[in-house]
């Protein structure tokens, strides 16, 4: 169990242009979740897949923001004409059904600078 | 809608015993959660609640009240490593919804 790994750790990009986020969950976890946290703030939903599928997207998650997760397995987040108010770490999270959608595991998150 | 409210900071001496509550208001409720993040890392697990009562693992204990819709995260002989900020989190109609999290501090 290597735990939940996102790339990169940090990102620094100008306004306008798009990126790209991964995560990696932890392997037998079919659950995977999108958060965004700023400073001062809890994390913040943004989407969540289960295997392939993804089941719920945040009413705040706006059409510049898509996710895939293609296999069920990894996930990419990625972000279309970035803006300042995008500022902010974006943190992935796995789960297991036995566990509940409670029992999350976080990965380090991306921290990204939109200058 | 769902909101949680928790206090934004709380000081306690180290070995001491701190409470840390929340409130909540949800559209359906499932279960109250406890994650710990130190500064610069992730959220780490520590803790659910989907009944009434106080749940103990270690020197940490969580408690329910579904009727009152207010939780509390009991920490017992603080320790330094304790420092962090900690958050409640709701799983109602919709995933996890977090509060804005408490800041311990613990001091010597």
């Amino acid at each position: 169990d290597t735990g939940v790994s996102q790339d990169p750790r940090h990102k620094i990009t100008k306004r306008g242009q798009n990126v790209t986020f991964r995560c990696d969950p932890i392997s037998e976890h079919n659950r995977l979740y999108w958060y965004r946290q700023t400073l001062g703030q809890g994390p913040e939903f943004l989407t969540y897949f289960q295997n392939e599928a993804q089941l719920e997207k945040s009413r705040l998650l706006s059409d510049r923001f898509s996710a895939e997760r293609p296999k069920g397995s990894f996930s990419t987040l990625e972000i279309q004409r970035t803006e300042q108010g995008d500022s902010a770490m974006y943190l992935c999270a796995s789960s297991r059904p036995r566990e509940g959608p409670d029992t999350q595991y976080f990965g380090p998150g991306t921290r990204l600078t939109v200058l | 809608g769902q909101s949680l409210e928790q206090p934004s900071e709380v000081t306690a001496v180290e070995g001491a015993i701190v409470q840390i509550n929340c409130t909540y208001q949800t559209s359906g409720f499932y279960g109250l959660s406890w994650y710990q993040q130190h500064d610069g890392g992730a959220p780490t697990f520590l803790s659910y609640n989907a009944l009434d009562g106080l749940e103990e693992t270690g020197r940490f204990s969580s408690f329910l009240s579904r009727s009152d819709s207010y939780g509390y995260l009991l920490l017992q002989e603080l320790q330094m490593k304790d420092s962090a900020s900690y958050f409640c989190a709701v799983k109602g109609n919709t995933p996890l919804v977090f509060g804005k999290g408490t800041r311990l501090s613990v001091i010597a």
